[in-house]
């Protein structure tokens, strides 16, 4: 199975502050790769998918890049409600994995 | 639009069967353009898929639970479910169900999802 590595696990930030998270497959996955938001007791929601593509409707502070191996989610301006966890996924090939998760906090 | 909703017990017993069921509205589960996936997620931890069904019957499994999960739909109800054998208190989590499409036989990211239903294996 493709492992799938977030950095940093959890971090502290301040609204209007640009953050990125990164993720490594341990092996290369193309731009098979999404991000999703989860916030406390609510589903995961798409984001980006094809490593870069902004979901409809989602905001464009939120933004990804990469290919092959290494991949960046990056919030340009963050506001009050993108403090969430968030996760990214390869669906390069089976079995589907996720990475296990940045928690991004209040400051 | 397109919504999910997972229904099934609370509650199941350890070695028993886990029976949960996605029902989907504003959109068939009948068609050839998304398969429809279950993953997990743990009280306080990440995300597992577990495996996703097409409506011809084509089903993925995660290797790490294939001998104990069955999927399977009813497209006349427009339901797709999840049973998951011999359960312990390590298959405690969320449930979730959710869509994903398929574009040239490649089947691709989770949208949208189900709320999720907990499930807790305890006696």
């Amino acid at each position: 199975a493709v492992r799938m590595t977030q950095s940093p696990s959890s971090f502290s930030a301040s609204t209007e502050d640009r953050v990125t998270i990164t993720c490594r497959a341990s092996q290369g996955i193309g731009s098979f790769l999404a991000w999703y938001q989860q916030k406390p007791g609510k589903a995961p929601k798409l984001l980006i998918y094809g490593a870069s593509t902004l979901q409809s409707g989602v905001p464009s502070r939120f933004s990804g890049s990469g290919s092959g191996t290494d991949f960046t989610l990056t919030i340009s301006w963050l506001q009050s409600e993108d403090f969430a966890t968030y996760y990214c996924q390869q669906y390069y090939s089976y079995p589907y994995t996720f990475g296990q998760g940045t928690k991004l906090e209040i400051k | 639009q397109l919504q999910l909703q997972e229904s099934g017990p609370g509650l199941v017993k350890p070695s028993e069967t886990l029976s949960l069921t996605c029902t989907v509205s504003g959109g068939s589960i009948g068609t050839s353009s998304y398969y429809w996936g279950w993953i997990r997620q743990p009280p306080g931890k990440g995300l597992e898929w577990i495996g996703s069904i097409y409506y011809s019957g084509s089903i993925y499994y995660n290797p790490s639970l294939k001998s104990r999960v069955t999927l399977s739909e009813d497209t006349s109800k427009n339901q797709f479910s999840l049973k998951l054998s011999s359960v312990t208190a390590a298959d405690t989590a969320v449930y979730y169900c959710a869509r994903h499409p398929v574009v040239r036989g490649v089947i691709l990211w989770f949208d949208p999802w189900g709320q999720g239903t907990l499930v807790t294996v305890s006696s």
